[in-house]
């Protein structure tokens, strides 16, 4: 069985300043990818970024990286220079094999002040 | 025009009665995924499509059935709705192989608030 832990139920972070949002998985399934996911208070599903298990370098998409430590079963998200509207709900996902049946965590809270 | 579309968006409905959530998609996957939101517990999984002769179960199937009526069309039957299926319900797709990935992203609808009195 696949899971996916964040322990963090809610995060603040000034504007401009960097964040790191954890997540942590478990499978022993060697093939498999990593999502993480943005859900502003309008509800929809904002797709951010993808890591491959067999992935050298650490993704990247803008201001958002993907901190990929395969060791130690993390997977966190990093974002810098905070805006306002980076504030929402983001998820951690992961699917195994070919399935594309993501299994997500239960979320994180992001709240950016002024 | 969102490639994903569910209907209807937001749902009232009393318990017992049969409610039906319906998805479309644009994109041309064959792949197609129903998940339910609740506070603090993520997405979880009710069924899913590979193509249009395949449905298999997933982690909260029991009360829900589905139907996929063709490639681009997908739907979530609640027979007898109950209170604690009140939830957002979300509509996903994906395509293995998009962008050499291992396993696909999920493209996801709007959602679909229901709530069950």
């Amino acid at each position: 069985a696949q899971k996916i832990t964040q322990t963090q139920p809610g995060m603040f972070v000034q504007e401009k300043e960097a964040v790191t949002l954890d997540c942590t998985y478990d499978t022993s399934d060697p093939s498999y990818g990593l999502f993480w996911y943005k859900q502003p208070s309008s509800g929809e599903m904002i797709f951010l970024i993808y890591q491959g298990s067999y992935d050298q370098q650490n993704a990247t998409e803008g201001r958002y990286s993907l901190n990929f430590q395969k060791a130690r079963k993390s997977a966190n998200l990093v974002i810098s220079a905070s805006q306002l509207g980076d504030s929402a709900m983001y998820f951690c996902a992961m699917g195994t094999g070919t399935a594309s049946k993501l299994t997500f965590g239960t979320g994180t809270r992001l709240q950016v002040t002024l | 025009d969102a490639d994903v579309t569910q209907t209807p968006r937001n749902r009232i409905t009393k318990t017992g009665k049969r409610i039906m959530l319906e998805c479309s998609q644009t994109k041309g996957h064959d792949r197609m995924y129903w998940y339910r939101q609740d506070p603090g517990l993520g997405l979880r999984l009710i069924y899913y499509s590979f193509d249009v002769k395949d449905i298999n179960k997933g982690e909260i199937s029991d009360g829900y059935s589905v139907s996929r009526q063709a490639q681009a069309k997908f739907s979530l039957s609640l027979e007898s709705a109950i209170p604690n299926q009140t939830a957002l319900y979300f509509c996903a797709t994906s395509d293995l192989g998009d962008r050499g990935l291992v396993t696909g992203e999920l493209f996801f609808g709007e959602g679909s608030r229901l709530t069950v009195l």
